[in-house]
């Protein structure tokens, strides 16, 4: 059974530029968590989602980052005209149910913004 | 908002030495977590202790849980150069389905 995969792993954008990052999911878990990783901070929760709904987007910014998550095909989230301060790693984590103890986390989407 | 925070936030010890690092944080949780990063990598999960629990034990690890005062700690034993790497705490809140991650605490093993 494969782990959570994100691609890409490294992604460049210049200001303005839109970033998709993927996200899918290990086999038979439909709850996904997105969360940013600024330098040398500590992890952040940005959204929650289940197939084809968001659950808690607490964490997301109003402006510019959208989530989803399709019936079909990986988690995505979506940065919008992207400003030098949105470089971070963005990590994805998986479950098979809600809950913070069965949370699988993916290598990160390391976003660099020129 | 609940915060985890750990201390210290950097730590240098030599080889074969224990490394404790500590983790408080502010609301009643339904468990507690462990990670390690290393340098631009991802997050590797070391252990769960859950709220009824007060210590716990794995390999070299040992985590040890106090909810009266909100706070837990992280034992290394007998450290090797491997270890060196970020960790972090990162709690729960009943009722939420989210992680909240310390700041992390930077430990570096010398040889």
């Amino acid at each position: 059974n494969a782990g959570v995969m994100q691609n890409p792993r490294h992604l460049v954008r210049r200001r303005g530029q839109e970033a998709r990052l993927r996200c899918s999911p290990m086999k038979g878990h439909s709850h996904v968590y997105w969360y940013r990783q600024l330098p040398e901070e500590g992890l952040k929760f940005m959204v929650y989602l289940q197939k084809e709904n968001i659950i808690d987007e607490s964490g997301m910014p109003k402006e510019r980052f959208s989530a989803e998550f399709p019936k079909e095909g990986p988690s995505i989230l979506r940065i919008q005209q992207v400003v030098r301060g949105d470089s971070a790693a963005y990590f994805c984590a998986s479950s098979p149910r809600a809950g913070t103890d069965t949370q699988y986390f993916g290598p990160g989407t390391r976003l660099t913004v020129l | 908002s609940q915060q985890g925070e750990e201390d210290p936030q950097a730590l240098s010890i030599q080889e074969g030495e224990n490394a404790t690092m500590n983790c408080s944080y502010k609301t009643s949780i339904n468990n507690l977590q462990w990670y390690r990063q290393n340098s631009g990598r991802g997050l590797v999960h070391l252990i769960l202790i859950r709220s009824n629990e007060r210590e716990k034990h794995s390999g070299r690890l040992r985590v040890t849980l106090d909810t009266s005062k909100k706070s837990s700690s992280l034992l290394i034993t007998a450290s090797r150069a491997a270890d060196t790497a970020s960790y972090f705490c990162a709690t729960d809140a009943k009722g939420a389905q989210k992680l909240v991650f310390g700041q992390g605490t930077r430990l570096t093993i010398n040889p």
